[in-house]
């Protein structure tokens, strides 16, 4: 299994602001994930963080509100850009691992005000 | 496109008892992976038991088991000797050929002492 970090682990931010989320996994991997869950609801995927490339995004989520890096196979950040209230939500890293699962950190709760 | 359908979005149980979650999905795939991940309150999303589609034996990972029917699309999960410590949300989540995770939208499990 892996080991991964985000922070921060919550924090409360102004309107049109900017919070950048980091991830970090002790272990190098292949596919990195960000993943959005609003309040009370399931988990929908940002995007595929691609090491060395521009990552893919998923229907509804675009680079210039969401941009991500992915310096390295152990590293991203996930960044929220010109925040909105409706863009409180918790913020989910996970990497995939060969046998299938997703592993997860424990995520990132965004409360805009 | 793949769904997964959770149907019960809260259930009780008793302690000590036994519980059975439902799960059903459609794909045209005939080789991915199934799912169940719990997120307690904490949020920490935390894989429960995998499933990999062209194995017939149900899997089992101590008191959780699943009923895994192919051909019917169903993919249910059963707790047994339920304990204080299972209330969570449950997430059913399949993962297909192209390595993107999809989740339904969760069952809540409380636990009656």
């Amino acid at each position: 299994s892996a080991v991964i970090s985000q922070k921060p682990s919550r924090d409360i931010c102004q309107r049109g602001t900017s919070l950048t989320i980091q991830c970090q996994v002790d272990s190098q991997v292949t596919m990195m994930f960000w993943y959005r869950q609003q309040p009370g609801q399931s988990l929908t995927l940002i995007a595929t963080a691609n090491q060395g490339s521009e990552a893919t995004y998923e229907s509804g989520f675009v680079i210039d509100k969401f941009p991500i890096s992915r310096p390295n196979l152990t590293f991203s950040t996930l960044t929220v850009s010109n925040m909105s209230p409706e863009d409180s939500s918790i913020y989910l890293c996970s990497v995939g691992w060969p046998t299938g699962e997703l592993f997860f950190g424990e995520g990132s709760r965004l409360t805009v005000l | 496109a793949q769904t997964v359908t959770q149907s019960q979005p809260e259930m009780s149980v008793q302690e000590a008892e036994t519980v059975t979650l439902s799960c059903t999905y459609d794909t045209s795939e005939s080789d991915y992976y199934l799912f169940w991940y719990k997120q307690p309150p904490s949020r920490q999303m935390i894989l429960v038991i995998r499933q990999e589609a062209y194995k017939q034996q149900n899997a089992t990972e101590n008191r959780f088991s699943v009923n895994f029917q192919k051909a019917a699309k169903s993919f249910s999960l059963k707790i047994s000797d339920s304990q204080l410590g299972d209330a969570a949300m449950y997430f059913c989540a399949y993962r297909s050929k192209n390595d993107k995770i999809i989740f339904g939208k969760g069952t809540r499990l409380h636990i009656l002492p």
